[in-house]
């Protein structure tokens, strides 16, 4: 595996649901980023990990939890979810904190 | 005003053709600047970085960055059907902030 790789990479769930996405990077970075892509909207950062450590979370509601056990990986949990959730959810990486970022090809996400 | 102003398009152009896509933006305390491009079911894929303003040349692609005037510029030379995506523009204030992406234009070229 090259890059960044994120799955699953489609995933329904009803709004009871508990489900999890999985970003793994194969690229030496320190830094993680979640970011929320909906249509004709532009990209919404998430959360951002640097060395494990979470260093920005943008208002996100307590539905989205992060976890990011090492530097190399990186999730995102998922429940009580509501249909205005759907969207396509990317990770990143990054060398270090900052915009030199690589993009994982996303998890599209419908939540019915 | 938005921070990132871009035209969603589509933008359809024929093959061989001169491709200008653009982003105007407020906040003139945007330093780094970036263009994204990304193909339909794949994530965005860094296609140019740039410092400030100038020109910076990497094959069939130009950036351009006017800071006078809050407005960056992508030009594509002899287009491809290939070069058919979405482009994202992106900037930030320090290399280490947040990045602020414009919603992205959406580009056909025409074989």
């Amino acid at each position: 595996e090259t890059g960044v790789t994120q799955t699953p990479r489609h995933l329904v769930m009803g709004m009871t649901n508990k489900k999890s996405l999985k970003c793994e990077q194969h690229l030496g970075h320190n830094a993680m980023y979640w970011y929320k892509q909906s249509a004709k909207k532009p990209l919404e950062l998430m959360f951002v990990y640097n060395f494990k450590e979470q260093t920005e979370n943008n208002s996100v509601p307590s539905r989205f939890s992060p976890e990011c056990p090492n530097s190399s990986h990186l999730f995102l949990h998922l429940h009580t979810l509501q249909p205005e959730d759907s969207a396509l959810y990317l990770c990143a990486s990054s060398r270090y904190s900052g915009n030199e970022q690589f993009f994982g090809p996303g998890t599209r996400l419908t939540v019915l | 005003q938005k921070e990132v102003e871009q035209d969603p398009g589509p933008l359809s152009v024929p093959e061989g053709a001169i491709v200008s896509l653009n982003c105007t933006y407020s906040n003139s305390a945007f330093q780094y600047f970036m263009w994204y491009r990304q193909y339909s079911r794949k994530g965005p894929e860094l296609l140019m970085y740039t410092y400030s303003s100038g020109n910076k040349e990497d094959g069939r692609f130009t950036a351009q960055v006017d800071k006078s005037s809050k407005y960056i510029s992508l030009f594509i030379r002899d287009s491809q059907p290939s070069d058919s995506a979405t482009y994202l523009c992106a900037m930030s204030a320090n290399r280490d902030d947040k990045i602020i992406f414009g919603k992205g234009t959406r580009l056909h070229i025409l074989p």
